[in-house]
């Protein structure tokens, strides 16, 4: 089974930043890769997602990943980070069933916390 | 709003107590899940439906059970609540078996004390 490491469980940041969040998992095969934030007291929102082409993806509200397969990695970045930005971000893998139906194996998330 | 709608938002349960917690989405997803999240342990599948009439466990389903009578409703069951089941229950749906990402509700914050 596929495992997703979320090395940094805390965060603190200054507003304006930069936020890089670590995000590994451990197979070896095609992997669809995605990052959920979940703003306090809120749901798990889809913050951005990669299947095929282009590793570097953009997602909403200036957030980008890179998928970097040599290093089983998809990192969040985000340039410059703003207070709204404190929240909860999720890596997760998206594993193939023999049924045809998918599971999401999550990370531990990362509690990113930014400071005005 | 469309979306994935659960109740109650909030509950405290005392050992041994049983509760049900709704879950009912108006997108039509043929796809629903339970997952439990817990401080630092990130979530974990309790269980997850494929359609109507057809459930399945996930990693955690110790303790729970579900059922699927419609399309739009996937209520989760606690029988004899434990002080492990204190947790934030998530509801989630998707459309393609959750190829495109899960659209999830708002979630149940549960103590058992």
């Amino acid at each position: 089974a596929q495992s997703v490491s979320q090395h940094n469980h805390h965060v603190i940041l200054s507003e304006a930043a930069s936020l890089e969040l670590g995000c590994n998992y451990s197979y070896g095969g095609t992997v669809n890769l995605f990052w959920y934030v979940q703003y306090p007291g809120q749901h798990l929102q889809l913050l951005l997602k990669y299947f095929s082409g282009d590793p570097l993806v953009k997602g909403i509200k200036g957030f980008e990943a890179e998928f970097i397969k040599s290093k089983f990695s998809f990192n969040l970045r985000k340039p410059s980070v703003q207070w709204s930005d404190t929240a909860e971000y999720f890596c997760a893998v998206k594993e193939s069933e023999a049924s045809g139906t998918y599971k999401y194996i999550f990370g531990t998330g990362t509690r990113l916390k930014v400071l005005a | 709003n469309a979306g994935v709608t659960q109740t109650p938002k909030f509950r405290i349960l005392k050992i041994g107590q049983s509760m049900t917690l709704q879950c009912t989405q108006d997108m039509n997803h043929n796809y629903m899940y339970w997952y439990r999240q817990d401080p630092g342990m990130g979530l974990k599948l309790i269980y997850y439906s494929v359609g109507a009439g057809i459930t399945d466990k996930g990693e955690v389903p110790n303790g729970y059970n579900v059922s699927r009578s419609t399309t739009e409703d996937f209520p989760l069951r606690l029988e004899l609540a434990a002080p492990s089941q204190t947790s934030v229950y998530f509801c989630a749906s998707s459309e393609t078996g959750g190829y495109y990402g899960y659209t999830f509700g708002s979630g149940t914050r549960l103590t058992v004390v």
